[in-house]
């Protein structure tokens, strides 16, 4: 079946404007990550949504960051006033309903650069 | 806090050569240990996961340890191809209801023919 999907691929924004990356988990899959990925540095987690429960949005930098997750399956992640510290690449992920430590599906991620 | 080191953090070796990645870890309690994969351009795969009661574990030409006394574990190539060329980052899993996984920052391996 489909993997993960992410949208768009790569993006290039200028400072200052907002931008919208979207992100189609395996379908079945409850769980749903978001992590930014800066070049040389390990994955950050950004935000967590597991099912109809409020997710968890410890991760998230600024209030410029948000997210949702429609339906339990498509999710968005909007990053208002970009900045250029915002550059990276933005992973997506997916694991099935189940137990803690559950493998994680990753989609290819979007390239974001803020000039 | 929980982290997890990995070394080093790059390594080139020629075809055909064997390789050894290391990785350390607090994270406690512990529930898992997952090897990822990398390739430039994509998102990580999973290569092998490890409970507190394995010690290894293989996945073709790769290998991962467990000492779960020491929290450490490594991933070993064998006859590495230039396919092998990635980042190969080290996951650990903390139970007690944590659902967030902490990544290590990865080792970036490159095969030279």
């Amino acid at each position: 079946g489909a993997g993960v999907s992410q949208s768009p691929s790569n993006k290039v924004t200028e400072k200052g404007k907002d931008v919208e990356l979207r992100c189609d988990p395996i379908s079945g899959h409850t769980a749903l990550y978001w992590y930014r990925q800066s070049l040389g540095q390990g994955l950050e987690f950004l935000i967590y949504f597991q099912g109809n429960s409020a997710p968890d949005k410890s991760g998230l930098p600024s209030d410029r960051f948000s997210a949702e997750r429609t339906g339990g399956s498509v999710s968005t992640l909007t990053i208002q006033r970009t900045q250029q510290e915002d550059s990276a690449v933005y992973l997506c992920a997916s694991s099935p309903p189940g137990q803690v430590g559950h493998e994680q599906f990753f989609g290819p991620g979007t390239r974001l650069t803020v000039l | 806090k929980n982290q997890v080191e990995q070394s080093p953090q790059s390594l080139i070796i020629l075809e055909g050569k064997n390789c050894t990645l290391q990785c350390n870890y607090t994270v406690s309690p512990f529930s898992n240990l997952r090897w990822y994969k990398q390739d430039t351009g994509r998102g990580p795969v999973s290569l092998t996961i490890m409970t507190f009661s394995e010690n290894t574990k293989s996945n073709g030409r790769y290998t991962a340890t467990l000492d779960a006394d020491t929290k450490q574990s490594s991933l070993h190539i064998t006859a590495s191809q230039l396919s092998d060329s990635a980042s190969y980052i080290c996951v650990v899993s903390a139970g007690g209801g944590s659902y967030i996984p902490t990544f290590g920052r990865g080792t970036s391996l490159i095969v030279h023919p």
